[in-house]
């Protein structure tokens, strides 16, 4: 089974350029999931699909970035502009919900590494 | 009271050894638990699920979950030196006004393994 795809690995932009990153998820997984990582921290979610449906985008900086997944597949991720605190580790995730049985298996990409200089 | 606390580490155990690595979360509500073993430079890596209270095993790991002391633990037996990673603790809870499951990372523990 293909895990989760994304693209590019690695990205250098300057402050105020923009940034798109592409996630392609686990086949027959409904929900996808963007994180960002910092440096010694943990991933913090950035937005939620469920197929095409957003369903938690409460920690996503809305002024600069956007997502989008049509089709319920691949998705999408923007940021415009860049600024130097976004400097991170974006990784995407996906995952086979089993409601009302509290499992959430999440499997994640090789994640993008972004540098805002 | 952050939402799910580790020990940050780093964590030094010996070849051979147990390494025992720890967790607490504050949301009495949570439902399930993870454990994801991160390589430096690499993204996090499932390696045990846990859904209810006592141990579960699996080679080498087993997870222990005590809801009503809101812990959760991973015991790392024989540890390897390939073993030395971040290890993130994940919890994970329904949110019925946006219908769906959330999952929330703490930092990870640093667990060296020396040779």
């Amino acid at each position: 089974e293909a895990g989760v795809a994304q693209s590019p690995r690695y990205k250098i932009i300057e402050k105020r350029q923009s940034v798109a990153f592409w996630c392609n998820p686990i086949s027959g997984h409904a929900t996808l999931y963007w994180y960002q990582q910092i440096l010694g921290q943990g991933p913090k979610l950035l937005i939620q699909f469920q197929n095409n449906g957003v369903v938690d985008d409460s920690q996503l900086p809305k002024d600069r970035f956007s997502a989008e997944r049509l089709k319920g597949v691949d998705s999408t991720l923007k940021i415009q502009p860049a600024k130097l605190e976004d400097s991170a580790v974006y990784l995407c995730a996906s995952s086979l919900v089993v409601e009302g049985q509290g499992i959430n298996e999440q499997f994640f990409g090789p994640g993008t590494r972004l540098t805002v200089l | 009271q952050k939402e799910v606390e580790q020990n940050s580490g780093p964590l030094s155990v010996p070849e051979g050894a147990i390494a025992s690595l720890n967790c607490t979360y504050s949301d009495r509500g949570s439902q399930s638990f993870f454990w994801y073993r991160q390589y430096s430079g690499k993204s996090p890596e499932l390696i045990m699920s846990i859904y209810s209270n006592g141990d579960k095993e699996d080679g080498r790991f087993t997870a222990q979950l005590n809801k009503a002391s809101q812990y959760v633990s991973l015991l790392i037996r024989d540890s390897q030196p390939s073993d030395s990673a971040t290890y993130l603790c994940a919890v994970n809870r329904f949110y019925s006004g946006g219908s769906n499951y959330k999952l929330t990372f703490g930092k990870g523990t640093l667990l060296t393994v020396n040779p």
